[in-house]
């Protein structure tokens, strides 16, 4: 079955403890890409991924680092969280950005940083 | 600067009404993808549809009915005959290339549909 699979679905953590969100795709897809969604705000892009070892960044990437190194895996990486980053976080990949004619999401990653 | 307004932000309607969810955009690029995509209460996220910036033609995919318009920069999704299982969160979209393919998105638009 084609999916997207985002762990951990819930996460509390304390302010400053670094922590990894894992994103995996087993569609052999070149594109990937992080969200944030917040109330009122939508969805927006943290950093995406065009292909393996290339990374770039979104609109909202501070305080967050990806990483490319194997075309199924595009973890997210928050070395010191701050309470800010408390949002609902999504995985994607499509097969080339917007040229494929679908994308799949993860289940998504609901961040609580206290 | 791209952009993405979907200025309503709740709608409500009865069962077998029909309904319309405006998205209206801006980019100064010629080559741009719009999309849709459907969050029911379940939280995932459901791609729609995808057009590109050259091709204005609608599409229907049974209740469901987009119009593009580049003229008044406007991408709207039209519900026919309304289903409670319609009620999610709608986003539209809008996807362009600067050395990498970035995607904005609306703030979406509330659906309830009572039965």
């Amino acid at each position: 079955e084609a999916q997207v699979t985002q762990n951990p679905r819930y996460l509390i953590t304390v302010t400053g403890k670094k922590l990894t969100v894992t994103c995996s795709q087993n569609m052999n897809h070149e594109y990937m890409s992080w969200y944030r969604q917040d109330p009122g705000l939508g969805l927006r892009q943290i950093y995406y991924s065009m292909n393996v070892e290339v990374t770039d960044k979104g609109d909202v990437p501070e305080g967050y680092k990806v990483s490319r190194k194997e075309k199924r895996n595009f973890p997210l990486i928050l070395e010191s969280p701050s309470p800010n980053q408390t949002s609902l976080y999504f995985c994607a990949s499509s097969e080339r950005g917007g040229v494929n004619t679908e994308a799949f999401f993860g289940q998504g990653t609901r961040l609580t940083v206290v | 600067a791209q952009k993405v307004t979907q200025a309503q932000t709740e709608i409500s309607v009865v069962e077998k009404e029909d309904v319309t969810l405006d998205c209206v955009y801006e980019t100064r690029d010629t080559t741009y993808y719009l999309f849709w995509y459907k969050q029911p209460p379940s939280g995932e996220l459901v791609f729609l549809i995808r057009r590109n910036s050259f091709d204005e033609q609608n599409e229907i995919s049974g209740r469901y009915s987009w119009n593009f318009q580049k003229s008044t920069s406007s991408f709207n999704f039209t519900i026919t005959a309304s289903q409670v299982v319609d009620s999610a969160v709608y986003f539209c979209a809008l996807g362009h290339y600067t050395g990498g393919f970035k995607t904005i998105f609306g703030a979406g638009t509330r659906l309830f549909v009572k039965a």
